[in-house]
């Protein structure tokens, strides 16, 4: 059984990098994709990115300039830093499998989700 | 870039079915899927592929998608369904994408 955990702070400061990391358990992570995810209060779903184990990142076009995602096989990690944010990336980030076939896609399992709150 | 449009809310009796839709351009020509969130908790995968469930997933949920509309339909809905139903799908020039989100209400 496939399992995620984020961890990271839940308070980052405006103009500051947040750094979130998943691990993964139940699966190699050299495997699949793996995406984050974020969801701002009482709000809608939004992709960030996803990465596959060999490093290739494909990010959201809205946060490409400001989100970097990375992969450590070693450690069956991948991490999520956002730069430069502000009041409006206060969110619940999750970390998901993301499944693709193509054109067929889907997230599962999904972490429980950490909120980070930007605030000075 | 590619946009997927849910009602805000839809409500249901107890037992009845409720449809909950959700369209795109020429939608029918990818593949969706749709995840069912209740209050405090992670998204949970419901439908993929348009209409396979997931194991574990009771068979009153259904999926199609069709034309420019894909619908989540559950059958003999009960009150434990009551929850936030997003639908997504991949689009090669926006990559993924979630629609906004529909509140099912089991009144």
């Amino acid at each position: 059984q496939v399992q995620l955990q984020e961890s990271g702070p839940g308070l980052v400061k405006p103009s500051e990098t947040l750094s979130l990391t998943c691990t993964v358990s139940g699966a190699s992570i050299s495997s699949y994709y793996w995406s984050w995810i974020r969801q701002p209060p009482g709000k809608g779903l939004e992709w960030i990115g996803y990465i596959y184990y060999s490093g290739n990142t494909y990010y959201n076009a809205s946060l490409k300039s400001r989100v970097t995602i990375s992969v450590d096989t070693s450690k069956n990690q991948f991490s999520l830093k956002l730069s430069s944010v502000t009041a409006a990336d206060t969110a619940v980030y999750y970390c998901a499998r993301w499944v693709e076939s193509g054109a067929l896609t889907w997230f599962d399992p999904w972490g429980q989700g950490t909120l980070v709150t930007v605030s000075s | 870039s590619y946009e997927l449009t849910q009602p805000p809310s839809v409500s249901v009796s107890p037992g009845q079915t409720a449809s909950i839709t959700c369209s795109g351009h020429k939608l029918g020509d990818k593949y969706g899927c749709w995840y069912q969130q209740k209050p405090g908790q992670s998204p949970v995968l419901v439908i993929y592929d348009n209409n396979k469930r997931p194991s574990g997933i009771p068979e009153r949920f259904s999926g199609s998608n069709s034309g420019n509309t894909a619908t989540l339909t559950i059958s003999g809905t009960q009150a434990m369904d009551e929850a936030d139903y997003y639908c997504q799908a991949w689009d090669s020039s926006t990559d993924v994408v979630f629609g906004g989100g529909t509140k099912l209400t089991v009144l």
